[in-house]
């Protein structure tokens, strides 16, 4: 596509619910990364894919997180059993290569009541 | 892992001063890239500069690898300058290249 393309943009969820989000990247694009931005925080790193090469996990705050990505395509973030400091804005980037210029996303906002 | 400090944390400007905002990071990079966080949360990426000099309108950037630091101008500020900048870098010492983000400086462009 010609940018970067997450879904849903909003997501109202209750405690407890498991959600998925969603990020399309750039066509094309081998690098995809997610990140978490509390509301008035800085973007904190949560995973990293790299073309074939064994995702860089090292960001993710729990167990209850995990991503998955399908060759150079989409990729899902899943939270399980949501807490409310889940709550967040949800981003997503992607580049030609690790290590490219990366192009952001305009962002899930995960509210958890 | 690599760490990013950014300068000032806040700054306030009146429409048309210069400014200068400052990344420091704790090891080399394989590249560094500057982005503009809008008010209605929205990333741009600004430059992509590992090293050297690049321009584009009244913004300009500057990394001086060796030193570990990199430097954003803003020339003649505007309102829609107001926002967050923030400074990122990769470095493959640590993990395959992910992206690792200062926590930004939030500047406010008054009229």
């Amino acid at each position: 596509g010609a940018g970067v393309s997450q879904s849903p943009s909003n997501k109202v969820t209750e405690k407890g619910k498991d959600v998925e989000l969603r990020c399309d990247p750039i066509s094309g694009h081998t690098a995809l990364y997610w990140y978490r931005q509390r509301l008035g925080q800085g973007l904190e790193f949560l995973i990293y894919f790299q073309g074939n090469s064994a995702p860089d996990k090292s960001g993710l705050p729990s167990d209850r997180f995990s991503a998955e990505r399908t060759g150079e395509s989409v990729s899902t973030l899943t939270i399980q059993r949501t807490q409310q400091e889940d709550s967040a804005v949800y981003l997503c980037a992607s580049s030609s290569q690790g290590g490219g210029k990366a192009f952001f996303g305009q962002g899930t906002r995960l509210t958890v009541v | 892992g690599i760490q990013v400090e950014q300068s000032p944390p806040d700054l306030i400007l009146q429409e048309g001063a210069n400014s200068t905002l400052r990344c420091n990071f704790s090891d080399s990079v394989n590249n560094l890239q500057w982005f503009h966080q809008n008010p209605w949360g929205q990333l741009i990426n600004l430059f992509y500069i590992p090293s050297g000099t690049k321009q584009n309108g009244r913004l300009s950037a500057t990394t001086v690898a060796t030193e570990r630091y990199s430097l954003l101008y803003i020339s003649s500020s505007q309102t829609t300058d107001s926002g967050v900048y923030f400074c990122a870098v990769e470095n493959n010492r640590y993990n395959n290249n992910d992206m690792r983000f200062g926590a930004g400086t939030r500047l406010t462009v008054k009229p």
